[in-house]
């Protein structure tokens, strides 16, 4: 993943925002992608944003995209001890099918 | 239940022996995919396939080799285990409807090279 960048680790407390981000380097990017993995479990889609998109909200959810910068971000609002978990950001380069370049995800841990 | 499923979720094994992981999706998506997590959770793409048509192919040893049966199904079959090859292995699947692509993920198979 050394191309998509994430912080390794993040701790907050039960009730406050977690702001997690990401940076990728392609240009070329086209849709890019949060996903969530539990301990011991798979990865869970979580929400994604089209490259010509700057913010998109689902629930508890804010992805912020600055496109210039190329940097992501996944706001979790009111944090709760089950968002613990490993958060990835992904990138799609180009159209068509492609497989996905991943960051080295950034352990979310979310204190009582 | 639609989803993508793997065979076996554990897999222990000695270095040598040859093994294969099984993957299924009922999504009705053309594409499937399978990648590596490594300790350290970094995850890389191996193979994909598309109407059974191998699309991609990263630089993987070709002890690995992927088949797929039929568009819901790709297995993966590895030769000769190392100790390196010890890791979580996840298929996707997906469908491409114009430029958006969503990648389902299974729920991993975790390879134990002993």
């Amino acid at each position: 993943g050394e191309d998509v960048e994430q912080s390794l680790f993040l701790s907050v407390r039960e009730g406050d925002s977690s702001v997690i981000n990401c940076t990728y380097t392609d240009s070329s990017s086209t849709y890019l992608y949060w996903y969530k993995q539990e301990p011991g479990a798979g990865l869970q889609l979580l929400t994604y944003i089209f490259s010509n998109m700057d913010m998109k909200q689902d629930q508890r959810l804010t992805v912020l995209l600055n496109k210039k910068d190329k940097h992501l971000s996944l706001r979790i609002a009111d944090t709760q001890t089950g968002d613990s978990a490993i958060y990835f950001c992904a990138e799609k380069r180009g159209t068509g099918r492609r497989a996905l370049t991943f960051g080295s995800g950034t352990r979310l841990q979310v204190q009582p | 239940d639609t989803a993508v499923s793997q065979t076996p979720k554990y897999l222990v094994t000695q270095m040598g022996n040859d093994k294969s992981i099984k993957c299924e999706q009922n999504l009705g998506h053309d594409t499937m995919y399978w990648y590596k997590q490594d300790s350290k959770k970094f995850l890389k793409i191996m193979f994909s396939y598309n109407n059974k048509e191998l699309i991609i192919n990263e630089t993987v040893p070709n002890r690995f080799s992927p088949k797929s049966p039929d568009k819901a199904h790709l297995n993966l079959h590895i030769n000769s285990l190392e100790l390196g090859d010890s890791a979580v292995y996840f298929c996707a699947s997906s469908q491409v409807t114009g430029s958006q692509e969503t990648q389902y993920f299974g729920p991993g198979t975790r390879l134990l090279v002993l």
